[in-house]
């Protein structure tokens, strides 16, 4: 996939188990955020978004928390599923394009 | 509602050679981007289109480089000629605001060889 020669970082948790995937962003004047999931073959897909206004924000099973100080995103799954396994993108949009984190890949484990 | 769609979703070609990309938006869609990961990269940007003006191209990496938009509806990414470091998935995505959220197509892998 488009991983290849790209060293990610990975988490492997244990299904049922909350995952939590960190990011640190680089940029003071971003002040909209992003996480993206990537599956093998496919496109980045939107799972949630902050806003810098907030410092946390919650979704389906998945939760968003923000700390400008320290210019620090977590993307928290709550009862983490094998087709949650992908690769994760925290994107902070800086006048209005998406600078992209590495990544970080997430498998899960019976 | 149809997402993003990118056409083709391969690619190969010879090094010198011209490739076409073509991104779909979703309808509606005023904003399309462009994206590209290189091997061992991570996903950069390379240019933003409002409708089919060109508000931001300061990605774009040289002048072998041409997108399009014309009439404001699908764009598409011109490479020409072809280097082997061009080899990478080239990514669109769009959004019907600015400075929101960007909804990406599946990509088209670019192999030049």
């Amino acid at each position: 996939g488009e991983s290849v020669g790209l060293h990610l970082p990975t988490l492997s948790v244990q299904e049922g188990d909350n995952s939590i995937i960190n990011c640190a962003y680089s940029n003071s004047a971003s002040d909209y955020f992003i996480w993206y999931k990537q599956e093998s073959g496919k496109g980045p897909q939107f799972i949630i978004d902050i806003r810098s206004n907030m410092d946390k924000r919650q979704g389906q099973r998945v939760t968003v928390l923000l700390n400008k100080t320290v210019k620090h995103l977590s993307l928290q799954i709550a009862a983490t599923q094998p087709g949650d396994s992908a690769v994760y993108f925290c994107a902070e949009n800086l006048g209005d394009k998406l600078i992209f984190g590495t990544g970080t890949r997430l498998q899960v484990f019976p | 509602e149809a997402g993003v769609t990118q056409f083709p979703s391969h690619s190969v070609i010879e090094k010198g050679q011209t490739v076409t990309l073509r991104c779909d938006p979703i309808s509606g869609h005023d904003n399309l981007y462009w994206y590209r990961r290189v091997m061992g990269k991570e996903i950069k940007f390379l240019l933003h289109f409002v409708k089919e003006s060109k508000q931001d191209e300061s990605g774009m990496p040289n002048n072998r480089f041409l997108a399009e938009r014309t009439g404001g509806t699908y764009s598409t990414l011109k490479v020409q000629p072809a280097e082997l470091e061009d080899s990478g998935v080239y990514f669109c995505a769009s959004s019907p605001q600015r400075a929101g959220v960007q909804f990406f197509g599946p990509g088209t892998r670019l192999t030049v060889l």
